[in-house]
């Protein structure tokens, strides 16, 4: 029973790089979500999904994309690094959007330099 | 602006002993309140959850109380484990159309000592 997989576990980005943080999910959720945990900040959410084909923005969405074209995984892009996305990122999903508890992935350290 | 507040970084507390860790919140829309724990190196998971018609609910060792009128919950564990050692976070939510957007607290770093 795998849950929520996130990869990869660790990564390193140079200011200006981009590359896509993979999440998947094998319960069948409709609703899946990105955060970022910061020191001090708690989580803050980045963009969710409610559906396949339907995203939204969340609290911190400057700098980051995502699509959602199947049920299963819900990548986010990042375009052009900074330093201040610096964070570790966690994909979380429940069975409904409404008073469901999240699923949440192991997480993703990243690190712009 | 931090619409959930745990005020408290961390808290240390005997094992067998109660740990009760508090949460305020500014938001007099949130309806749905949340107890996250998490260990090093893992994802956050859930523990324990109130809806705002309840002012109490348990499951087991854990028990969230909610006080509407105060805008604040606790989360008590009775009694303490070693294996409770975690950083706890509080996590509250609006109704809002077809979407839940949890707005988390900055969590607070339980250690059960023996």
């Amino acid at each position: 029973n795998a849950g929520v997989t996130q990869t990869p576990k660790f990564q390193v980005l140079k200011t200006g790089q981009s590359m896509t943080l993979q999440c998947a999910q094998d319960m069948n959720h409709e609703y899946m979500s990105w955060y970022r945990q910061d020191p001090g900040m708690g989580l803050r959410l980045i963009h969710y999904s409610v559906g396949a084909g339907i995203t939204d923005q969340g609290e911190v969405p400057n700098g980051y994309n995502v699509s959602r074209s199947t049920t299963e995984d819900f990548p986010l892009r990042l375009l052009s690094a900074a330093p201040s996305q610096t964070s570790v990122y966690f994909c979380a999903s429940s069975y409904e959007p409404l008073n469901s508890p999240l699923h949440f992935g192991n997480g993703t350290r990243l690190t712009v330099t | 602006d931090q619409q959930v507040k745990q005020n408290s970084p961390s808290l240390s507390v005997q094992e067998g002993r109660i740990s009760i860790l508090n949460c305020d919140y500014t938001n007099s829309m949130f309806d749905y309140f949340l107890w996250y724990k998490k260990y090093p190196a893992e994802g956050p998971t859930f523990l324990i959850s109130i809806s705002s018609i309840k002012d109490k609910n348990e499951d087991g060792r854990f028990t969230v109380f909610l006080n509407k009128s105060a805008k604040h919950l606790s989360l008590h564990i009775v009694p303490s484990q070693p294996g409770d050692s975690a950083v706890y976070f509080c996590a509250a939510s609006a109704h809002s159309g077809t979407a839940s957007k949890l707005t988390f607290g900055t969590g607070t770093r339980l250690q059960v000592t023996l």
